[in-house]
This record gives structure tokens, C-alpha cells and sequence, in this order.
């Protein structure tokens, strides 16, 4: 599969704890985007990596929310102390560089919070 | 109000029948239109894309995009039970990456 894949595809945790998502972009993709989906919302805009810089972050992105993408391939996100809120799906997704380029999703994380 | 806006349905057609959905916007600096499909706790799905105003076809579908009332469509002709799924609109500047999306539509299509 040459799609963007993410892991796990399920988490579940409890409130205050820590947890880290990873993001497999497609190979030749330099562009990697995290967003957020609440239950019958759109995505949301939460980070943005052109090869391994973070160029753009939401105010959506607390302080507690950290995304890296080291040596410009995967990417991970983290949250710590978890909030009931957090509860959502996490969604990446690559592209090429470029003005006419198109941004292709994994199949997401969905996180629940207890 | 929203950047975008999408009427979230939802929206149960018969098989075979044509599925129109829209999406207004408020921002006319929107460039670059999209549409995705969502089935059920998957990623969505990257169905149609297109620059600026006009009409794009791709077998079933048909995406088309009006500037002047900041107002884009997509339509499903020949509606089948496998199209069932919610459809988000995107759509985004010419020299900005993130997406805006509408809220998105679920559809069912009963066979």
C-alpha cells in the first residue's frame, strides 16, 4: 500500500495521560498536514511540514500538542495530559510542493479519551 | 459564520438517482476547489479537484464551481448504494497549503 498510513488506528487512554501518533506519508510527498475531525464536523487545520521545517501551526494546537517530522519523512503528534476534549479523530495527510497539488489522507487515529 | 458552509443533510436518494451537493463560501480569495468522500470512521477520499471557476467531469461525477456567487457543486449521476458515504467540500488559497472544509453531507443511497 503506498497510500498514507498512520498508527494506531485506534486509541483510547485515560485523562492526563500521554499519547503519540505516527504518520507514514507518501514516499515522494516533501508536504505533511495534521487535522483534527470532530463527530460531523469537517477537518480541521491543526500543522503543516514542508520536508522537516514546521511551517504553520493552528491556534487549535495548544501547548500541550507537539508534531515533529524528523529528517522530513514520518511524522509524529503528540498530546500530553489528555483532556476529555481531545476525544476526535487525527487526521494526516501528504502532498507534493507545488501551486496545482492535491492532499491525499491516511485512514486516521481515532483517539477517546476516558 | 463559517468560511464554508454545507448543508449536512441528511440527503437518502434511490439508486440511480442524481445526488447534488453544494457548498457556499464567504472568502472570494478561494482558489483551488475539492471535494472528498468519508465512509464510516475512514480518511477521506480525495474524489474531485478543481482550479478556479468552471465544470470538471470524471465518470459519474461532476464538480462544478461558480466564483461570482461562491458557490460549488458536485453532482452524482446514476446514484449507487456504494456512493453512500459523507461528502466534504474543501477548498483553499492559491499560495496556502491547509484545506477549509465544509461540514460535510452524508448521503444514503437505497437500493
Amino acid at each position: 500500500d503506498t497510500g498514507v498510513s498512520q498508527n494506531p488506528r485506534h486509541k483510547i487512554t485515560k485523562r492526563g495521560q500521554n499519547v503519540t501518533f505516527r504518520c507514514d506519508p507518501i514516499s515522494e510527498h516533501n508536504r505533511l498536514y495534521w487535522y483534527r475531525q470532530t463527530l460531523g464536523q469537517g477537518p480541521e487545520f491543526l500543522t503543516y511540514f514542508q520536508n522537516e521545517a514546521q511551517l504553520e501551526k493552528s491556534r487549535l494546537l495548544s501547548d500541550r500538542f507537539s508534531a515533529e517530522r524528523p529528517k522530513g519523512s514520518f511524522s509524529t503528534l503528540e498530546i500530553q495530559r489528555t483532556e476529555q476534549g481531545d476525544s476526535a479523530m487525527y487526521l494526516c495527510a501528504s502532498s507534493l510542493s507545488g501551486r496545482n497539488t492535491e492532499a491525499f489522507f491516511g485512514q486516521g487515529t481515532r483517539l477517546t479519551v476516558v | 459564520q463559517k468560511e464554508v458552509e454545507q448543508d449536512p443533510g441528511p440527503l437518502s436518494v434511490p439508486e440511480g438517482a442524481i445526488v447534488s451537493l453544494n457548498c457556499t463560501y464567504s472568502n472570494s480569495a478561494f482558489q483551488y476547489f475539492m471535494w472528498y468522500r468519508q465512509y464510516s470512521r475512514k480518511g477521506p477520499e480525495l474524489l474531485m479537484y478543481t482550479y478556479s471557476s468552471g465544470n470538471k467531469e470524471d465518470g459519474r461525477f461532476t464538480a462544478q464551481v461558480d466564483k461570482s456567487s461562491k458557490y460549488i457543486s458536485l453532482f452524482i449521476r446514476d446514484s449507487q448504494p456504494s456512493d453512500s458515504a459523507t461528502y466534504l467540500c474543501a477548498m483553499r488559497y492559491s499560495n496556502d497549503y491547509k484545506l477549509s472544509f465544509g461540514a460535510g453531507t452524508t448521503v444514503t443511497v437505497r437500493a
